[in-house]
């Protein structure tokens, strides 16, 4: 089945950038896209951006503009997610998640917990 | 950006009691609407889809209705395995904004 196992915790200075990755194994990778989502400690989801493979073009949310890029890599199936001029508000746990449909996901994978700290 | 509110923000209840968590959307958004379940250190799991329809596995204790701006999520009959926290997410148009949660604890 379609597993989706992303990259290690990482600690960062503010100001620095940081890439997440998400590698995905079983099924076919360009026809999903692939959805990043982020929670920061003892708060909600909050949808960042999505990636459309097999068109390589993304969409991202407002809140992220101009400081996220999500990009996938269909020679290796992995999605990454970078996100620069990191904030001590940035502090939390990535999630990349493939949609059944539309926006339905219902593959995730296990989260990368990001501390931003100087 | 449509805004989904969730209510209530937590609820206590006991092993055993039927218990109903609503979600709002600021405009119609049809049944595009998604139901997950997400406890301590783990990824959320969908639960229902397309405001009614049950994910396959998940017991059928879970239900969900609505359409247009009102939804639900009710749980018949609370099990331990069930405490945990709920959101709501939009399917219908980007960006796919979740609810802020529910989080269900024991009584």
């Amino acid at each position: 089945q379609v597993q989706l196992v992303q990259s290690g915790a990482e600690m960062k200075k503010p100001g620095s950038s940081v890439r997440v990755s998400c590698k995905v194994s079983g099924g076919t990778f360009s026809t999903h896209t692939i959805t990043w989502v982020r929670q920061a400690p003892g708060q909600g989801l909050e949808w960042m951006g999505r990636v459309i493979p097999v068109l390589g073009t993304a969409d991202y949310a407002h809140n992220f503009q101009g400081r996220v890029t999500i990009t996938a890599d269909k020679s290796t199936t992995t999605s990454y997610m970078e996100l620069s001029s990191l904030k001590s508000e940035d502090t939390a746990v990535y999630f990349c998640a493939r949609p059944a449909d539309r926006g339905t996901f219902d593959i995730w994978g296990q989260g990368t917990k990001v501390i931003v700290s100087s | 950006d449509i805004q989904m509110t969730q209510s209530p923000s937590s609820l206590s209840a006991s092993v055993g009691d039927r218990v109903t968590i609503t979600c709002r959307a600021s405009q119609s958004i049809s049944t595009y609407l998604n139901w997950y379940q997400q406890k301590p250190g783990k990824a959320p799991k969908l639960l229902i889809y397309g405001a009614s329809s049950l994910q396959s596995g998940v017991p059928s204790r879970f239900s969900g209705s609505g359409s247009g701006t009102d939804f639900t999520l009710t749980v018949s009959s609370l099990q331990p395995e069930d405490f945990a926290t709920y959101y709501c997410q939009q399917s219908y148009s980007l960006p796919y904004t979740f609810g802020r949660g529910t989080r269900m604890e024991i009584k």
